[in-house]
């Protein structure tokens, strides 16, 4: 089935101990988005690439960074990870908006501690 | 900017119920709308979509939501829940011209009980 997948499930990182979440994506899909989510919250969109054009948002950390290295993979890096980064990191994928069955396909997530 | 609002946090219900998660949405152009429900430490599975044509969507599990133009509204409803729709259950709302920003309400906890 083609789906988005997202590695690990749980991922536990040092304070300051730079650590990078992966995303793959078998749909082909145009955009894909990275989405953080803290408990008992709303997703919060942190950035999308269009292909390879990037689109940070303005109240997006400098601290989180993101590569795509191609359609299939994007990857989310945080730097130097504080006790407040502690989330569910959430990647999806979608088409262009217009586009056939438009729709956003969400990953399982990655749940990152910091200790 | 577009922006959503769910105002009830939680929803307690007795099993085989009925329910009405409710939303309301806020933009000054034309919008798709979707509704996501998460399971705990799980991603989130769409429920169903609102992009255009029927106002009245459905999903295979039961649910269904009508949008209304006029009151800015695309509440959730099922006419008898189950335990295992105990969940979190967001509304999102995009707009139809493109951003690629699909913002999403504070969610509402639907729980189910016996």
């Amino acid at each position: 089935d083609a789906m988005v997948i997202q590695n690990p499930r749980y991922q536990v990182t040092q304070f300051g101990k730079p650590v990078t979440l992966s995303c793959s994506q078998t749909l082909n899909h145009n955009v894909m988005y990275w989405y953080q989510q803290k408990s008992s919250q709303a997703p919060k969109l942190l950035f999308h690439y269009y292909d390879k054009d990037f689109n940070n948002e303005a109240d997006t950390p400098d601290n989180f960074q993101s590569r795509r290295p191609n359609t299939s993979f994007c990857f989310l890096d945080i730097r130097s990870p504080g006790l407040g980064d502690a989330a569910m990191y959430l990647c999806a994928t979608s088409r262009p908006p217009g586009a056939g069955n438009y729709g956003y396909t969400f990953g399982s997530g990655t749940r990152l501690t910091v200790v | 900017a577009q922006s959503v609002t769910q105002l009830d946090s939680q929803v307690p219900v007795f099993e085989e119920a009925p329910v009405e998660l409710r939303c309301n949405y806020s933009s000054s152009v034309s919008v798709y709308l979707f509704w996501y429900v998460q399971y705990p430490n799980q991603g989130l599975q769409l429920l169903l979509k609102y992009l255009s044509g029927s106002t009245l969507v459905e999903s295979i599990n039961g649910f269904e939501a009508e949008f209304n133009k006029s009151q800015t509204s695309f509440h959730l409803r099922k006419p008898s829940v189950h335990i295992s729709d105990t969940a979190e259950y967001f509304c999102a709302v995009t707009t139809t011209g493109g951003g690629n920003k699909l913002t999403f309400g504070t969610g509402t906890q639907l729980k189910v009980e016996l």
